[in-house]
């Protein structure tokens, strides 16, 4: 099956700093990228969804400025997490499509992102 | 608008025994749906998906999910639990178009030996 990794699993950084996380996927090439956030024993909250080559679309109340999207290419994309807060620990989780009937995503293995 | 319920946050079993978790989905266009699975600290795994075919959809680990129409339902079901089964559970739907994954709240389940 579709394979679909991020680097790096898991992050510790210090308030204020900047934290990448990066999305790929392995043996296909993706249309279309997602970034989730999901909080502890919750479901998934979509984030943003990203198109190689064009401007990142998020969600209602997801601050653009703080949660940077580049999909640069077809099999990567990267999130960025600008001048951190507690408030920002969270799992991150991205996921890759490419078209087709289905339309079926495929998750990455998540990023746990601890901001002290 | 696509929308999707679990009826349960959490089910408790007994290893050996079946496994029923419940989801009802609403969508405006004819849906594919989708079961995940996703251990502690681990990313999603698709356990099985529904796109407009068979309407008993067989999957991954011995689950299966029935597609209803009449009921707008599509749960996931299991004849013998086993511990390793034990996980939160997703139930997602999608419509038409590049439109994203509308996910569930998740139901717990837990595996008692």
């Amino acid at each position: 099956g579709a394979v679909v990794s991020q680097h790096p699993s898991r992050v510790i950084c210090k308030s204020g700093t900047s934290v990448k996380i990066e999305c790929r996927s392995l043996d296909f090439q993706a249309t279309t990228m997602f970034w989730y956030r999901q909080f502890p024993k919750q479901s998934l909250m979509l984030m943003a969804t990203s198109n190689e080559g064009s401007k990142a679309t998020y969600e209602q109340g997801v601050e653009k400025d703080k949660f940077l999207i580049n999909h640069a290419s077809l099999t990567l994309s990267t999130l960025t997490v600008t001048s951190a807060h507690p408030e920002d620990s969270s799992f991150y989780i991205c996921s890759a499509r490419f078209g087709g009937r289905t339309y079926e995503q495929y998750f990455g293995p998540g990023t746990r992102l601890t901001v002290t | 608008a696509q929308s999707v319920t679990q009826l349960d946050s959490h089910v408790s079993v007994s290893e050996g025994t079946p496994v029923l978790l419940r989801c009802n989905y609403s969508s405006s266009y004819s849906p594919s749906l989708f079961w995940y699975v996703q251990h502690p600290n681990k990313g999603l795994q698709l356990l099985l998906k529904y796109t407009s075919a068979a309407t008993l959809v067989k999957g991954i680990n011995g689950f299966e999910a029935e597609f209803k129409k009449s009921e707008t339902s599509f749960h996931l079901t299991k004849p013998s639990a086993h511990m390793s089964d034990a996980a939160e559970y997703f139930c997602v739907v999608s419509g038409s178009g590049n439109t994203p994954l509308v996910f569930g709240k998740g139901t717990r389940l837990s595996v008692i030996a």
